[in-house]
């Protein structure tokens, strides 16, 4: 059973400061990872998408993922109000694998 | 470009009765994907179809179908439905083979009653 699993929250953090988002995954051949982002009452939207070990940048976006440690996390830098959401981590074995995805951690950045 | 589009946004029915739900995607994705969401559940995938076949299929009920047009345009259908089918039914498109980012339409939130 290939499973994601993230903290439900919810993650509190004050504006301008460092929203952390973490995610573990037990299949280790998986090699795509995605993190959405799902508004209450909306659809999720893709912020980013990470293949490779390490750090990658979009913004105030950073995606870091550790295939070792089976672990991808997402960090929002200088957090806004607007960033408060819930935060969706994805994961599949390859191009033609469904994603499976975590049931998310809520974000509330206080003002 | 427009985006992933889904009809109806809002459906109410009974237990026992069926639906029909349609996704468009966007324009050269050929890949649709269905997905149930729930807030005990989260994002459970239902079926993935490329090219009007499909290519993998979820954990659910054989109640659950769907099929896929030549012009990719995608439709699920739920037969003899029950309370628990009350969700929101998630479409997402993607490029052909090997790309595998998926754009997510805004949903149809059915109830059951």
């Amino acid at each position: 059973q290939k499973e994601v699993e993230q903290n439900s929250g919810p993650l509190s953090v004050p504006e301008g400061a460092i929203a952390s988002l973490n995610c573990t995954y037990s299949d280790r051949g998986s090699q795509s990872f995605f993190w959405y982002r799902q508004y209450s009452g909306k659809s999720p939207e893709l912020i980013m998408s990470i293949y490779s070990n390490g750090d990658k940048e979009d913004g105030r976006f950073t995606a870091q993922l550790n295939k070792a440690s089976q672990y991808v996390s997402l960090l929002i830098r200088d957090s806004q109000p607007s960033d408060s959401a819930t935060y969706l981590c994805a994961v599949s074995l390859s191009g033609n694998t469904p994603l499976v995805f975590g049931k998310g951690t809520r974000l509330s950045v206080i003002a | 470009k427009a985006g992933v589009t889904q009809t109806p946004r809002y459906l109410i029915k009974t237990r026992g009765q069926q639906v029909t739900l349609s996704c468009s995607p966007i324009s050269g994705h050929r890949s649709v994907s269905w997905y149930q969401q729930t807030p005990g559940q989260g994002l459970q995938f239902l079926f993935e179809y490329f090219s009007e076949t499909q290519r993998n299929k979820g954990n659910f009920p054989g109640r659950f179908s769907g099929r896929q047009f030549s012009n990719s345009r995608s439709e699920m259908n739920v037969s003899t439905l029950e309370l628990g089918d009350s969700a929101l039914y998630l479409c997402a498109s993607s490029l052909p083979r090997g790309e595998e980012t998926q754009y997510f339409g805004p949903g149809t939130r059915l109830l059951v009653l």
